[in-house]
């Protein structure tokens, strides 16, 4: 089955504590990209990568680091979270990003 | 910048129609639209490409007028399971690499 995993699905941490939130895809997607949500303000992209080691910034990376070593996965790096990065994320791929995109189940992450 | 969908929140009847906006500041080399339905992930409607391309899916089909920047969302004969928050998202340049920017979402209803 055709899909977009992401691990955790929901976590609470603490100020400072650096934690990775992994995606990966079985699509074999060239495209693959990082938004969070919260209320009021939709969807944004944090980074997204058109293929192996080739990452950019999107809308809002700050305080975000990826990278993208193997076509299928996508690691979103959080090396000293804020209690501002407490929100929705969802991890996508495609190919290209012409074609439809495929949304993860998203991970809510709480930063105390 | 994001681009600005209107009407924030809409409420039909079953086998009403809708129509949703979404207007952009800057040119645009594509429009994605997608629905998300409460708790879920975002699910790819279509894409629509400069060149003032109509599309259709199903009773739902959308237009995309390059000279002024914005993109319609049609909603045809609606039914129970159109409810969601509906995305727009906009490429602006494809040399501007493959960022995506979506609106804040517009929420539809269908009742009964």
């Amino acid at each position: 089955e055709a899909q977009v995993t992401q691990n955790p699905r929901y976590l609470i941490t603490v100020t400072g504590k650096k934690l990775t939130v992994t995606c990966s895809q079985n699509m074999n997607h060239e495209y693959m990209s990082w938004y969070r949500q919260d209320p009021g303000l939709g969807l944004r992209q944090i980074y997204y990568s058109m293929n192996v080691e080739v990452t950019d910034k999107g809308d809002v990376p700050e305080g975000y680091k990826v990278s993208r070593k193997e076509k299928r996965n996508f690691p979103l790096i959080l090396e000293s979270p804020s209690p501002n990065q407490t929100s929705l994320y969802f991890c996508a791929s495609g190919s290209p990003i012409t074609d439809t995109q495929y949304f993860g189940p998203g991970t809510r992450l709480t930063v105390l | 910048q994001q681009p600005v969908q209107s009407p924030q929140a809409v409420i039909l009847r079953e086998g009403e129609d809708a129509v949703i906006n979404c207007s952009s500041s800057k040119a645009l080399y594509s429009v994605h639209w997608y629905r998300q339905k409460h708790g879920e992930a975002p699910v790819f409607l279509m894409i629509l490409l400069k060149g003032g391309e109509q599309k259709g899916h199903e009773k739902i089909s959308a237009s995309f007028n390059e000279k002024k920047q914005q993109s319609s969302l049609y909603l045809t004969a609606s039914q129970l399971s159109y409810s969601g928050t509906y995305f727009c998202g906009t490429e602006i340049d494809l040399n501007a690499g493959n960022m995506l920017t979506f609106g804040g979402g517009t929420r539809l209803m269908v009742k009964p």
